[in-house]
């Protein structure tokens, strides 16, 4: 049973450049959570999602950053005209319908020239 | 407004001592209390976790204390190894949401 599926592992983008980050949760998770980690922080919540459902974008910031989780498909993390303070490390997890056993992917590193 | 706080950045302790991890929240909104544990270039991997009704849950060498009334938890890591050394971050989960809250993280590094 793979894992929480992240994609690319590393991405470079210059400034003012579209950034897509993908997303494919455990087999049987239902639940889609995205988190980004600033260098020297704590992961950050972003937004939860669920099929076709934001459940909580309270995390996101107003501008430039979208989400989605398709019915079929991975989950998406876009970032349009990016910045140097976009560049972080950004992790998602998934988690069966209950909640319970959050598991994170190994991230996506997002770096801007 | 942090609120999930691990005060100390980095912990050195000896192999087979007794590791300490701290955290302190202040919100008491929160149902479970985390902690993760994180290599370089990973994604944060659970260890061990604590209903906010429980003062204590124990998983072979880890060992979570929860003090409601200092609003205070801990991780005991006893013995310690080298392979423990890694940046643990205590989370909590926001009751109802699915979302969770980070503590900054604390280095350990176990010297052999």
């Amino acid at each position: 049973n793979a894992g929480v599926m992240q994609n690319p592992r590393h991405l470079v983008r210059r400034r003012g450049q579209e950034a897509r980050l993908r997303c494919s949760p455990m087999k049987g998770h239902s639940h889609v959570y995205w988190y980004r980690q600033l260098p020297e922080e704590g992961l950050k919540f972003m937004v939860y999602l669920q099929k076709e459902n934001i459940i909580d974008e309270s995390g996101m910031p107003k501008e430039r950053f979208s989400a989605e989780f398709p019915k079929e498909g991975p989950s998406i993390l876009r970032i349009q005209q990016v910045v140097r303070g976009d560049s972080a490390a950004y992790f998602c997890a998934s988690s069966p319908p209950s909640g319970n056993g959050y598991t994170f992917g190994s991230g996506t590193r997002l770096t801007v020239v | 407004d942090q609120q999930v706080k691990q005060n100390s950045p980095s912990l050195s302790v000896q192999e087979g001592r007794i590791s300490i991890l701290n955290c302190d929240y202040t919100n008491s909104m929160f149902d479970y209390f985390l902690w993760y544990k994180k290599y370089p270039a990973e994604g944060p991997t659970f260890l061990i976790s604590i209903s906010s009704i429980k003062d204590k849950n124990e998983d072979g060498r880890f060992t979570v204390f929860l003090n409601k009334s200092a609003k205070h938890l801990s991780l005991h890591i006893v013995p310690s190894q080298p392979g423990d050394s890694a940046v643990y971050f205590c989370a909590a989960s926001v009751r109802n949401t699915g979302k969770l809250i980070f503590g900054q993280g604390t280095t350990l590094q176990v010297k052999p």
